[in-house]
Parts: C-alpha cells; sequence; structure tokens
C-alpha cells in the first residue's frame, strides 16, 4: 500500500534553515508529481509546492517563492523540501502529498503522509 | 487566488443522519474539486475528485456533485467514524486552494 513517511520537522528561530523529507513506498515513485502542503495550527489547509514526477516542473505558492526550494531523488523514492528564512508565519505541520495520475501534474492529492511539524518561535 | 467557501462552519448531526455540505468558488472552476476528510492529527483522506468520482476504496455513502462554481458534499447514514473535519480544495485554477472546513460534530 502507499506509504509516505515525512521526517526533519523540528523547533527553529525566526531567519533560519530546515530541511524536510518524504519517504515513499507501495507505488512507483518516480512515476509521479508530488506536492507539499501544509497546515498552521487549529488552521486549514495551504498548498505549498509541487514537483513532476522527474523533476522538470516546479511551482510554489507565493507565499514561500523564493524561500522554499523543494526537490525530489527517484533513486532514494524520496521529496525533499529545503525551507529557509524561516517566518513565524510558516510555522505548522507539512504533509507530503502524491499526485492521482501518473505522469501529469493535475494537483489531485490522492494520499498523504502523516506529516512532521515545524515551529518557528525565538 | 481562487477563495474557496464552505458553508456551513460546522454542523451537529446524529447517527444515521444525512448531512449536505456546501462549497462555493469566486471563480470558475469546472469540475476540478476535490473533497477531503480529516480527523484530529491525521493527514487528509481524499474521498472524491473531478467533484463526483469517489476515490477508490472510498465508502459509496459519500457523494459529491455540483460544477461550475457550486459543490456540495453529501454523506449518508452518518456513522461514528464520520465524525470529521471535511475540506474542499479547487485545482483549476493557480494555485488550487483549499476551504475553511467544515466540522462535522455529534449531536
Amino acid at each position: 500500500q502507499v506509504q509516505l513517511v515525512e521526517s526533519g520537522g523540528g523547533v527553529v528561530q525566526p531567519g533560519t534553515s530546515l530541511s524536510l523529507s518524504c519517504a515513499a513506498s507501495g507505488f512507483t515513485f518516480k512515476n509521479y508529481a508530488m506536492h507539499w502542503v501544509r497546515q498552521a495550527p487549529g488552521k486549514g489547509l495551504e498548498w505549498v509546492a509541487v514537483i513532476s514526477y522527474d523533476g522538470s516542473n516546479i511551482y510554489y505558492a507565493d507565499s514561500v517563492k523564493g524561500r522554499f526550494t523543494i526537490s525530489r531523488d527517484n533513486s532514494k523514492n524520496t521529496l525533499y523540501l529545503q525551507m529557509n528564512s524561516l517566518r513565524a508565519e510558516d510555522t505548522a505541520v507539512y504533509f507530503c502529498a502524491k499526485d492521482r495520475v501518473n505522469y501529469q501534474v493535475l494537483y489531485e492529492l490522492d494520499y498523504w503522509g502523516q506529516g512532521t511539524l515545524v515551529t518557528v518561535s525565538s | 487566488d481562487t477563495q474557496m467557501t464552505q458553508s456551513p462552519s460546522s454542523l451537529s448531526a446524529g447517527v444515521g443522519d444525512r448531512v449536505t455540505i456546501t462549497c462555493r468558488a469566486s471563480q470558475y472552476v469546472s469540475n476540478y474539486l476535490a473533497w477531503f476528510q480529516q480527523k484530529p492529527g491525521k493527514a487528509p483522506k481524499s474521498l472524491i475528485y473531478a467533484a463526483s468520482t469517489l476515490q477508490s476504496g472510498v465508502s459509496s455513502k459519500f457523494s459529491g456533485s455540483g460544477s461550475g462554481t457550486d459543490f456540495t458534499l453529501t454523506i449518508s447514514n452518518l456513522q461514528p467514524e464520520d465524525f470529521a473535519t471535511y475540506y474542499c480544495q479547487q485545482y483549476h485554477i493557480f494555485p488550487p486552494t483549499f476551504g475553511q472546513g467544515t466540522k462535522v460534530e455529534i449531536k
């Protein structure tokens, strides 16, 4: 079965960096676009970024553009999110999610990981 | 960005009830609309995509309808495991955006 396991969250100070990982299994990772979605404590869902199956297409939400970098290593079945210049408003649970259809970026999120909490606080 | 407005924000219902949640988009999104269920401390679970197509493995007690700007999620025969927060998401216009959520609570 599809499994997505995020890691790397923690407590960091404003202005610093953090890197998240998402280990995928149970499907052919290299064939699917992958997303990051976040949820601030007690709030709703906010889409963050997407990377196409081969890494050739990448898109970001305006709120993170220029500060966050999404990447993937298809040989390791792993998705990454490098977060720089972190702000208090980046505090959230970060979920990785799989796109439903292979080889396309549809933004149809069919499987999600359990999430990893990032807290930005001084 | 395309604003997605869900109503109600919360509702109370009893076991066995049928409930309907509405999602309205601020712009035309065709049928590029998904519904998710989220329980406290858990990941969202995909229920429906393309406005009315049930995700594989999801119970047929969930149904979706609508197109354009107005959509509904209906849950029939509400059971204890259905009490959760439900979100809609449009993916026709970049960036994809979610509704604020509808919390379904036990009456």
